[in-house]
Order: C-alpha cells, then structure tokens, then sequence
C-alpha cells in the first residue's frame, strides 16, 4: 500500500536560518507529491506540487521542494524561515485507484517553530 | 462558492448523541473527501465521492460513520451515537475532477468536534 513518511515530527529553527522537511513515499508508479501547509486554526493550503517534468518545483512563500526518485524523497526546502512559517506541514501522495478516482494519503505532519 | 465551506466550524456534543456535519464544495468540483484530522496525528481518510456516489468508504471507522452526498453538491457526514474517540477536526476536500492524479484539492476550514 502507498505511504507517506514525514520522519521529524516537530523542527524548530531560527528566524532567518534555512529549512528542509523531510519527506519519503512508497509508490509504484510516477508519484503525484504535494506539500500542504496548516496554520493553527485553518485548512490546509496547498504549498507545491509535483507531477512530471523538472524535478525542483517552486511554490507559493518561497518553498521549494525537490523530487527524487532515486531517494523516494520529496523533502521541502527554504532558504530563510520568517516567523509567520509557523505552522504544520503535511507532505502528501496521490494515489491512483482503479476504478477511476485518486485520493491524496498523508504523511503525518511535521510541527515547524520558529525562534525570533 | 469562493471556496470548501464547512459547517458548523465547532460543535460539542453529548455522547451518545448523532452530529451532523455539513461540506459546501467548490461549484463545479465532482470529487468531495472528508479526512479526519485527530490531535497530534496526520489526516485520515474517511471517505470519496465522485458526484453523488460513493466508491471508496474503506477509510469510515465504523458503521456509526456514514456519508451522502446530494445534487453533486453538499455532502453531510453523519456520526451517530458519538463517543470521545471521535472527537476530531473534520476537513472536507474537493476537486475537479478525479482519475487523472494532477488535480489540486481544496480543503475546508474544518468542523472541529469535540463529544463530552
């Protein structure tokens, strides 16, 4: 069955410093990956998402993520954190079914604090 | 509407008592989910509809869990003879169209649950 792992379940960095959230899946097939983000109290917004293509995809907030295949990874980066990063972040894949639908399986979130 | 709307976004209840909860998707969005998000855990699948059917219902916790969806539209997610287990935030997702593993969820603000 097709899962995602978010290794660190809470990060916490400093204003300023870099970030990278770790994730890794379990697909057959060329995975469909995003990266959702949670900030307390609302829904889920979508940060990136990868499908084909080039590896390094951008997103919205500056994040960045890189797909590789080679690792099953699809960790999310950026440069400099600010403190409105606070929040959680879900890494997810898309799974295909047969029968003609997909829904997205979850990784279990990992909780970034950020540190003035 | 402009986006998911979900209602109520709080509600606590007895237990023992059957809670309703409502999913408003985007117009146009044939594929609905409800996911259960539980303190400190990930996002877990409950169930799929695309239109007003419901293929996949593997991920309903038990028989006192049940879903319909009406008119491709509002879906209520219905939980009778609530427990404490159950108290959880329930997000609804929706998008265009299902099958194809490209396509962006949109996700409610969430109805978070709370049985006393």
């Amino acid at each position: 069955a097709q899962s995602v792992t978010q290794p660190d379940i809470h990060i916490t960095v400093s204003e300023g410093a870099s970030l990278e959230l770790r994730c890794n899946y379990s697909y057959g097939a060329t995975p469909y990956l995003f990266w959702y983000v949670q900030s307390p109290g609302q829904g889920l917004q979508l940060l990136l998402k990868y499908f084909s293509g080039d590896t390094l995809v951008q997103g919205i907030k500056g994040f960045e993520a890189e797909f590789k295949r080679s690792q099953s990874s699809f960790n999310l980066r950026k440069p400099s954190v600010h403190w409105s990063d606070a929040a959680e972040y879900f890494c997810a894949v898309d799974q295909v079914l047969s029968g003609g639908y997909n829904k997205l399986i979850f990784g279990a979130g990992t909780r970034l604090a950020v540190h003035p | 509407g402009a986006g998911v709307s979900q209602s109520p976004s709080n509600k606590v209840t007895e237990k023992g008592k059957d809670v309703e909860l409502r999913c408003d998707p985007i117009s146009g969005h044939t594929a609905l989910y409800w996911y259960r998000q539980s303190l400190g855990q990930g996002l877990e699948f409950l169930i799929y509809f695309q239109g007003n059917s419901a293929p996949d219902k593997s991920g309903l916790p038990s028989d006192r869990f049940s879903a319909e969806r009406t008119g491709g539209s509002v879906s209520t997610l219905t939980i009778q003879r609530t427990q404490q287990e159950d108290s959880a935030v329930y997000l609804c997702a929706s998008s265009l169209m299902a099958g194809t593993g490209d396509t962006e969820a949109f996700f409610g603000q969430g109805t978070r649950l709370t049985v006393v």
